[in-house]
């Protein structure tokens, strides 16, 4: 199994320009999550999705929208990109399991420059 | 609040030796908590795991304590070596399933 993949792993992009982060899940977990990560800091929350069909806005979302594609794909899009959005991306899936909460798995990133 | 320091905090361990990385966290009500290890151009990948009704687990070679008196949780590795040098985070489950994550703490290796 591949579990989490994203892509692209590497991006550059100019201020003012759009891109949409994919991310995709083969574990048929039904919530997956966005994350962003800073040089020194933990991971921080943009938008997540518990289910397929809905989706909600996280620790830092403004800048970014979302889309559940269906249960394995969550994308992240970056509508006008600006240099404060310069940061490694990590999509995340995780599920319920006889009503108990388990870990979320991570892909590998995607690292992101805005010039 | 936020962190906003550019440097994680680090520890230094001789190779054979035990670590204990310690972590703080916020919320009271929070009943599940996982440590990750991420190392360099890679992902967090889960080490364990432990819900707020037990104090201790252990899995191979590893250790969590959970302190919900002081909200604070440690993890512990047994004869350290050099492939365990990375960067470790807690991270609290909050509501609506949502994880809180530490700021890290980077640990390093000496042969």
């Amino acid at each position: 199994n591949a579990g989490v993949t994203q892509t692209p792993k590497f991006q550059v992009l100019k201020t003012g320009q759009s891109m949409t982060l994919q991310c995709a899940q083969d574990m048929n977990h039904n919530s997956m999550y966005w994350y962003r990560q800073d040089p020194g800091m933990g991971l921080r929350l943009i938008y997540y999705s518990a289910s397929e069909g809905t989706t909600d806005k996280g620790e830092v979302p403004n800048g970014y929208n979302v889309s559940r594609l269906n249960k394995r794909e969550f994308s992240l899009r970056l509508e006008s990109a600006a240099p404060s959005q310069t940061s490694v991306y990590f999509c995340a899936s995780s599920d319920i399991q006889g009503g108990f909460s388990q870990p979320q798995h991570f892909g590998d990133g995607t690292r992101l420059s805005i010039l | 609040g936020e962190n906003v320091g550019l440097h994680l905090p680090t520890l230094s361990v001789q190779e054979g030796d035990n670590s204990i990385i310690n972590c703080a966290y916020s919320n009271s009500a929070s009943d599940y908590f996982i440590w990750y290890k991420q190392e360099s151009g890679k992902g967090p990948q889960f080490i364990i795991d432990i819900r707020s009704n037990m104090d201790k687990r252990q899995g191979q070679r590893v250790t969590v304590l959970l302190n919900k008196t002081v909200k604070h949780l440690s993890l512990q590795i047994a004869a350290t070596q050099p492939g365990d040098s990375a960067v470790y985070f807690c991270a609290e489950k909050v509501q609506g399933g949502k994880l809180i994550f530490g700021q890290g703490t980077e640990l390093s290796v000496k042969p």
